[in-house]
C-alpha cells in the first residue's frame, strides 16, 4: 500500500522560499508509470494543480503557468521522496499543500496535507 | 486551460435520498474525468475514475457517467457518512484542473 508522508514548516515569511518534502513508501519515485505531484487548496483558489515530476527513462517536470517562474519540484532517489520549492512567496500562497501520486491519470494516493501560512 | 463547472454548489439532503452532481467541461475531454470526496480536515479521496470506473473499497452507491463535456456523479441512498465536498478533476490536458466543489450537507 502506497503512503505519502509530508514534512516541512507551516509558517514562511513573505519573499522567502516555501519548502516541503513528500516521502514515499510502497512505491518508487523513479517509477515508470507514476507521476509525483503537488496540489494546493485555498478558499480563494480551490484545488490548484502546481506541477509534477516523473521518470520515463529521464526526468521530466511540468508546472502550472501561474507559478512557473517560482516553482521547482525535484526527486530525491536516495531518500525515495520528492520536494516542492516555491520562491518569493506572498500571503496569496497561503494554502494547504498536498502531495499526490498520479497513476492512470488520477490521484489515488494523497499526502496528509500541510497548512502553510505566509506571514511576517 | 480547461474549466470545470460543477452544479449545484451546495445541496442539503436527508439520508436515503439520491444525490446528483454534475460537472461540465469547457471543452471536450473524452472520459478523462475523475471524482473525489473530501471530508472535513481530510485529504481528497478518489471515488470514480475515467468518468464511470469504480474504485476498490468505494461503496457501490457511488457511480459516475458521462463523456465529452457533461458528467454526473450519483450517490444512491445517501448515508450520513457521505457528508463532504465533492470535486471533479480533468486529466485530458495540462494544467490539470478541478471543479469548484459541491458541498453535500445532511
Amino acid at each position: 500500500q502506497v503512503q505519502l508522508q509530508q514534512s516541512g514548516p507551516g509558517l514562511v515569511k513573505p519573499s522567502q522560499t516555501l519548502s516541503l518534502t513528500c516521502a514515499i513508501s510502497g512505491d518508487s519515485v523513479s517509477s515508470n508509470i507514476a507521476a509525483w505531484t503537488w496540489i494546493r487548496q485555498s478558499p480563494s483558489r480551490g484545488l490548484e494543480w502546481l506541477g509534477r515530476t516523473y521518470y520515463r527513462s529521464q526526468w521530466y517536470n511540468d508546472y502550472a503557468v501561474s507559478v512557473k517562474s517560482r516553482i521547482s519540484i525535484n526527486p530525491d532517489t536516495s531518500k525515495n521522496q520528492f520536494s516542492l520549492q516555491l520562491n518569493s512567496v506572498t500571503p496569496d500562497d497561503t494554502a494547504v499543500y498536498y502531495c499526490a501520486r498520479e497513476l492512470g491519470n488520477c490521484y489515488e494516493c494523497w499526502g496528509q496535507g500541510t497548512l502553510v501560512t505566509v506571514s511576517s | 486551460e480547461i474549466v470545470l463547472t460543477q452544479s449545484p454548489d451546495f445541496q442539503s439532503v436527508t439520508p436515503k435520498e439520491k444525490v446528483t452532481i454534475t460537472c461540465r467541461a469547457s471543452q471536450s475531454i473524452g472520459s478523462s474525468l475523475h471524482w473525489y470526496q473530501q471530508k472535513r480536515d481530510q485529504s481528497p479521496k478518489l471515488l470514480i475514475k475515467h468518468a464511470s470506473q469504480s474504485i476498490s473499497g468505494v461503496p457501490s452507491r457511488f457511480s459516475g457517467s458521462g463523456y465529452g463535456t457533461d458528467f454526473t456523479l450519483i450517490i444512491n441512498s445517501l448515508e450520513v457518512e457521505d457528508a463532504a465536498v465533492y470535486y471533479c478533476h480533468q486529466s485530458n490536458s495540462l494544467p490539470r484542473t478541478f471543479g469548484q466543489g459541491t458541498k453535500v450537507e445532511i
